[in-house]
């Protein structure tokens, strides 16, 4: 496709379950960001990749939570032992190499932990 | 750390109002400058950027300018219209990261 994918759009699962949560990002972008949008905490960056590695992972807000990327392409936010605090809409956004520093989003995953 | 401060909403206008949402931030040296918008039940979209001071971003009847004497960027159109509610984010940031303000909900009536 031609914009940032994520799946699933919607997840509802119950405290204490691991969730998996994935980034198609645009054909060809080398940077990947996850970022966090709730209520309470507007937008949030969460972990920076680029290729492969994740230079800045400093916004992941315990170690309940991981991501990795494969490929240079698609990537999984990993958030194990979910807490009803983890609600929220899960962003990806990519962005293509060298000068440009615009990045483009995703739809989200709306996660909700009962 | 960075942080991104606008003006707390929700704004309501009536169509064909002149439009203000101001934003300023902390980062020093020369960051990027963006307005993002998200209209209702999609994703954030850029609506428009700045990357260096003085330059003005528009797109779509909405300018911002980069001032770098008061580390501001507001938004402003001259005339908005229906179609433009929806939630703008105002944020600061390279090529590592965004920094995001808490965002300002505009709503237009006709």
């Amino acid at each position: 496709g031609a914009g940032v994918s994520q799946s699933p759009s919607n997840k509802v699962t119950e405290k204490g379950k691991d969730v998996e949560l994935r980034c198609d990002p645009i054909s060809g972008h080398t940077a990947l960001y996850w970022y966090r949008q709730s209520l309470g905490q507007g937008l949030e960056f969460l972990i920076y990749f680029q290729g492969n590695s994740a230079p800045d992972k400093s916004g992941l807000p315990s170690d309940r939570f991981s991501a990795e990327r494969t490929g240079g392409s698609v990537s999984t936010l990993t958030i194990q032992r979910t807490q009803q605090e983890d609600s929220a809409v899960y962003l990806c956004a990519s962005r293509a190499p060298a000068n440009t520093d615009t990045q483009y989003f995703g739809p989200g995953t709306r996660l909700t932990v009962l | 750390g960075d942080s991104v401060t606008q003006m707390e909403g929700p704004v309501t206008l009536s169509e064909e109002a002149f439009l203000t949402i101001n934003c300023t931030y902390t980062a020093t040296g020369y960051p990027s400058l963006f307005w993002y918008v998200q209209y209702p039940g999609e994703g954030l979209q850029l609506l428009l950027k700045a990357t260096k001071a003085d330059d003005k971003g528009s797109n779509k009847g909405f300018e911002a300018t980069y001032r770098k004497e008061t580390t501001s960027f507001h938004l402003e159109k001259g005339s908005v219209q229906v179609s433009d509610s929806a939630v703008y984010f105002c944020a600061e940031g390279g090529s590592e990261k965004l920094v995001f303000g808490k965002g300002t909900k505009l709503t237009v009536n006709p």
